[in-house]
């Protein structure tokens, strides 16, 4: 079955710097590959979707990439804020006419001041 | 505006009664689903509605019941809950499979 892996530790990391987030995927080749963001106590907020033809997606401070060939999303936020703290879940979508996303189990980032 | 709403935000109940919990979108998309999202933060696809048809039921227990009286409509009711359906339960809506848009969640606590 589809699986999605991130890294459940939480990630320290101090203002200014960039936060590199991964996940991973196994057993399929997902068409795209979604990034949200969750805050406590509220519902998962989309970021950026990036699809298996391209390599990279930028919006704002964020970057995410694609490689197939590792099985591997990176989701990078730059120059980050103590606001940028929260926790970011990949999802795995796996085309048209599947209907459900796989997400992983998020990764707890804490941008210190 | 609210995009996708659930009410309620919290519920608690004893072992063995019956809830439901009520979601409705107003961004006109055609898929509707409801997620539960356990203790250590996992968020695990329950159904997908597609224009109102069941097309995603992941190995639900039959006391889960959804139904979609209209495609901007989503409702989870739940028989003789137990206390293993405590968790979070997410409903979210999206145009055929782009981005999905999260409601807020309900918190349910079975006692």
């Amino acid at each position: 079955s589809q699986k999605i892996e991130q890294n459940s530790e939480a990630l320290n990391i101090q203002e200014g710097k960039t936060a590199t987030l991964t996940c991973n995927y196994t057993n399929y080749s997902p068409a795209y590959l979604q990034w949200y963001r969750q805050d406590p106590g509220r519902g998962p907020v989309f970021l950026l979707l990036i699809r298996e033809n391209e390599k990279e997606k930028r919006k704002e401070r964020l970057k995410v990439t694609f490689d197939t060939t590792l099985k591997q999303s990176l989701f990078h936020i730059t120059a980050s804020q103590p606001a940028d703290s929260a926790t970011y879940l990949c999802a795995q979508g796996l085309g048209a006419g599947t209907y459900k996303y796989i997400f992983g189990t998020g990764t707890r980032l804490k941008v210190l001041a | 505006d609210t995009a996708v709403s659930q009410t309620p935000k919290y519920l608690v109940t004893q072992m063995g009664n019956d809830k439901s919990i009520k979601c409705e979108q107003n961004l006109g998309h055609d898929t509707m689903y409801w997620y539960k999202q356990d203790s250590k933060k996992f968020l695990k696809i329950m159904f997908s509605y597609n224009n109102k048809e069941l097309i995603i039921n992941e190995t639900v227990p039959n006391r889960f019941s959804p139904k979609s009286p209209d495609k901007a409509h989503l409702n989870l009711h739940i028989n003789s809950l137990e206390l293993g359906d405590s968790a979070v339960y997410f409903c979210a809506s999206s145009h055929s499979t782009e981005e999905a848009f999260f409601g807020q969640g309900t918190r349910l606590t079975v006692v």
